[in-house]
């Protein structure tokens, strides 16, 4: 298995709403990222769990909030968020630092 | 710190090559990356050259890297409408010693090919 599978692929959620964006890869890669990507613009870092801890947090607001159960999967949740959040959340993960980069299609969300 | 420079477009015409350029900063970087982007998709790994190379090829990609200038380029042989695309290249920066890395992007090439 070599890829990142996100679930769902297209979310639309009302501004006050509670959901969740999910994230697995069976690689056995240590370190799993949150990206956020707006329209012709290259993806920005959100978050950054290596071996299942939060490492990197890039001043993202709290109604994001990141989790990492186990090694294979990453969460997203999300909450009150506001229409300017609507975007393409990638995940990500690497076997080390640099090797194995590999992205998910993404979830396309829109905040209505 | 870290800055991935591209140009914005490029436009050729079906069965031409294709060169896209990228300059980083980080000289430390041990993986270049570049990706593609269709309309709507997620991000498709191409290919990737490690630092100590300074070229790899894979059917009708070419990968060139001029780690001296801090150059790197994507040629697509025989491009061909499917290849119209957002293309991104990447640089990996660690920090030095952690076991993840954060990928800093070029701004992407629009790769228009005309039939």
């Amino acid at each position: 298995d070599t890829e990142v599978t996100q679930t769902p692929k297209h979310l639309v959620m009302g501004m006050t709403n509670k959901k969740s964006l999910k994230c697995e890869q069976h690689m056995g890669h240590r370190a799993m990222y949150w990206y956020k990507q707006k329209a012709k613009k290259p993806p920005e870092l959100m978050f950054v769990y290596s071996y299942e801890k939060l490492s990197i947090n890039e001043s993202v607001p709290s109604r994001f909030s990141p989790e990492c159960p186990n090694s294979s999967l990453l969460n997203l949740h999300l909450h009150a968020l506001q229409p300017e959040d609507s975007a393409l959340y990638l995940c990500a993960s690497s076997l080390t630092d640099s090797y194995g980069y590999t992205f998910g299609s993404g979830t396309r969300l829109t905040v209505v | 710190g870290e800055d991935v420079e591209q140009s914005l477009f490029l436009s050729v015409r079906e069965g031409d090559s294709s060169v896209i350029n990228c300059t980083y900063t980080d000289s430390s970087s041990t993986y270049l990356y570049w990706y593609k982007q269709e309309p709507g998709a997620g991000l498709q790994l191409l290919t990737y050259i490690f630092s100590n190379m300074d070229m790899k090829q894979d059917q009708r990609l070419t990968v060139l890297l001029n780690k001296k200038d801090k150059h790197l380029s994507l040629r697509i042989a025989d491009t061909q409408t499917g290849d119209s695309a957002i293309y991104f290249c990447a640089e990996v920066f660690n920090g030095g010693g952690t076991s993840y890395g954060k990928l800093t992007f070029g701004q992407g090439t629009i790769l228009t090919v005309h039939p």
